[in-house]
């Protein structure tokens, strides 16, 4: 079956650093990849939708210059939180929809593992 | 814009039948599914309804009425695996560049006590 990985599964920095996360698909291509945030026992907020060799479009309230993304290849998206701060410490949560999928788009979408990020 | 309700927390006994309800209002509608997800892990895809109608796969089931945007997952024979967060989530199919973007519930948490 599809798989997506992430890497780290968990890291924790100092306020002001940056964090790069990785979200690879293994066994398929992917043009589509999305990144979502998930606080505690909360729901998934999307976050940015990423897009193989395009720029990423983000969500109404991200800051496209703090949360960086970079699609390079068609398995691999990059999230890099830069300047980290307290608040943004979350489970952040990638998946990738698989190129050519069903009629109309395949509905499926695969998910990471997710990186659970500390910032202190 | 997307809004989806689904009740915060259900508890029930192993072998029980729960029912978690989702109703949404959608600016653009492709479809429903719904995820799994254990403390701490990803989300798994359970299932996914286009169109109206039930949907059986083994213990889980999903419905789908479009008139009404409501949808629920029947999850039966209860076990004390299934003791998780159950997410539905919207699909919206917005323009090609952005592909099908999810837009999930708040979540229920489903606990199953022996």
């Amino acid at each position: 079956g599809a798989v997506v990985s992430q890497h780290p599964s968990w890291v924790i920095c100092k306020s002001g650093t940056s964090v790069k996360i990785e979200c690879r698909s293994l066994d398929f291509q992917a043009t589509t990849m999305f990144w979502y945030r998930q606080f505690p026992k909360q729901s998934l907020m999307l976050m940015a939708t990423s897009n193989e060799g395009s720029k990423a479009t983000y969500e109404q309230g991200v800051e496209k210059d703090k949360f960086l993304i970079n699609h390079a290849s068609l398995t691999l998206s990059t999230l890099t939180v830069t300047s980290a701060h307290p608040e943004d410490s979350s489970f952040y949560i990638c998946s990738a929809r698989e190129v050519g999928g069903g009629q109309g788009g395949s509905y499926e979408q695969y998910f990471g593992p997710g990186t659970r990020l500390t910032v202190t | 814009g997307q809004s989806l309700e689904q009740p915060s927390e259900v508890t029930a006994v192993e072998g029980a039948i729960v029912q978690i309800n989702c109703t949404y209002q959608t600016s653009g509608f492709y479809g429903l599914s719904w995820y799994q997800q254990h403390d701490g892990g990803a989300p798994t895809f359970l299932s996914y309804n286009a169109l109206d109608g039930l949907e059986e796969t083994g213990r889980f089931s999903s419905f789908l009425s479009r008139s009404d945007s409501y949808g629920y997952l029947l999850l039966q024979e209860l076990q004390m695996k299934d003791s998780a967060s159950y997410f539905c989530a919207v699909s919206a199919q917005t323009f090609k560049a952005a592909g099908n973007k999810l837009t999930f519930g708040g979540g229920t948490r489903v606990l199953v006590k022996p």
